[in-house]
């Protein structure tokens, strides 16, 4: 079966710009999550998507959205791009058959960075 | 909010226990603790998780203490592709909560 799968893998921008990620998860798995990761603050989460709706929501602007489609891909979307955005952004997909595991299984990740 | 504290670093000599510790005071009656790893260049990955009682998997092993206020991570035999941040995290409802890491070395 094959993994989450995240597009671009690389990125740069500059400072106002928009950039959207996006995230194709396991083949049957209907939750993605967004995380952002920096040496910074370390490894925090972004929002969660369950069949097109969001459910879940981290502490971050609203600079920061996403959706899901129906076939389960997730994109992510940042506006007006700020220095402090450059990180790893990384997706993660559950099947949630089993509530209380959810297992995560997370792809390689998008390295953004703004210039 | 719920937050873990874990030494920065730790190492370990090849094929020998390792002990990852994981303190979590202000861990809820629901969450849930897991531990994920990543290594170099990659996603984290799944590692073990539980509630209440001690979990073993092939990977390794998960002792809770008894008040939850802390857990530990047991690696039976280190290898050197056991060298990667282990993350210990609590699940709250269907949000992770991610600690700052500790980055494990293995000594060959």
């Amino acid at each position: 079966k094959a993994g989450v799968t995240q597009t671009p893998r690389y990125l740069i921008k500059t400072r106002g710009q928009q950039v959207t990620l996006s995230c194709s998860p396991i083949s049957g798995h209907r939750s993605v999550s967004w995380y952002q990761q920096t040496p910074g603050q370390g490894l925090q989460f972004l929002f969660e998507y369950f069949s097109e709706t969001q459910r879940n929501k981290g502490n971050f602007p609203g600079r920061f959205s996403g959706r899901q489609f129906s076939n389960s891909r997730s994109e992510m979307n940042v506006s007006t791009l700020e220095l402090g955005d450059s990180a790893l952004y990384l997706c993660a997909s559950s099947s949630l058959r089993d509530s209380f595991r959810n297992e995560q299984f997370f792809g390689p990740g998008t390295r953004l960075t703004v210039l | 909010d719920a937050k873990t504290t874990q030494p920065n670093s730790m190492e370990s000599n090849e094929e020998e226990p390792v002990h990852l510790p994981c303190n979590h005071s202000t861990i809820s009656g629901t969450d849930y603790i897991h531990w994920y790893r990543q290594l170099p260049s990659q996603g984290p990955e799944y590692v073990i998780h539980g509630l209440t009682s001690n979990v073993n998997n092939r990977m390794a092993s998960l002792a809770i203490a008894e008040d939850r206020k802390s857990s530990t991570l047991i690696l039976h035999r280190a290898t050197l592709r056991d060298a990667a941040v282990y993350y210990c995290i609590l699940l709250r409802g269907n949000q992770f909560y991610f600690g700052t890491g500790t980055s494990l070395t293995v000594i060959p």
